[in-house]
């Protein structure tokens, strides 16, 4: 078993949606990231967190330390939402990131 | 620069042949991290710097695969006889410090490389 898990894996939604992609792991954390990887590659940070929640635009992160689950929302989903997302924690080495394999999101027009 | 930079983007090799992945991080990061993507997996960790140290390597996958980096900034993967099971992405990523607990973490775009 991974120790972080994503799901669902893959999710297709129509433009305007609420989107919720889940992560839950199983060791202890200090933190928890979330990431966006578009197509070619790149990744950009979109949330750091290590309890309660953040918003940054249309886009929401929790976490609930006791249950080891974070979730990442998207309110009012758009095509340039489309990316896979990936969720990675910071454990027992301050540097060491352990990754999810990833939800991959597709938002239809 | 304005972001963490790694040449090439591409590369083609031949199996047996050795590669050499450059990374640039954001300058003044200390902490530099290599990652490799497999088609279908996570990202996953082969090597962290702090400075021009690098107290874990412990992702390396073989002997064949070594890192450095050079006046706290650039820093080389290097990839020796290369094989087919290191067709992958590799990605560098950078931070103002090695606690990621607080601190994010900025990525580059990567270079893919493909051994045929």
């Amino acid at each position: 078993k991974n120790e972080v898990e994503q799901s669902p894996q893959n999710l297709t939604a129509q433009e305007g949606e609420f989107i919720t992609i889940n992560c839950s792991y199983s060791v202890g954390i200090s933190a928890l990231h979330w990431l966006q990887q578009h197509p070619g590659g790149g990744i950009v940070s979109l949330f750091m967190l290590s309890s309660g929640k953040k918003k940054h635009g249309r886009l929401i992160a929790t976490i609930n330390i006791q249950e080891k689950h974070s979730s990442l929302h998207i309110t009012a989903s758009h095509p340039r939402d489309s990316a896979v997302y990936i969720c990675a924690v910071c454990g027992g080495s301050n540097y060491k990131l352990t990754f999810g394999k990833g939800t991959l999101l597709t938002v239809n027009p | 620069g304005a972001g963490v930079s790694q040449s090439p983007s591409n590369k083609v090799t031949e199996k047996g042949k050795d590669v050499e992945l450059r990374c640039d991080p954001i300058s003044g990061h200390t902490a530099l991290y290599w990652y490799r993507q497999s088609l279908g997996q996570g990202l996953e960790f082969l090597i962290y710097f702090q400075g021009n140290s690098a107290p874990d390597k412990s992702g390396l996958p073989s002997d064949r695969f070594s890192a450095e980096r050079t006046g706290g900034s650039v820093s080389t993967l290097t990839i020796q006889r290369t094989q087919q099971e290191d067709s992958a992405v590799y990605l560098c990523a950078s931070s103002a410090t090695g606690v990621l607990m607080n601190t994010e973490a900025f990525f580059g775009q990567g270079t893919r490389l493909t051994v045929v």
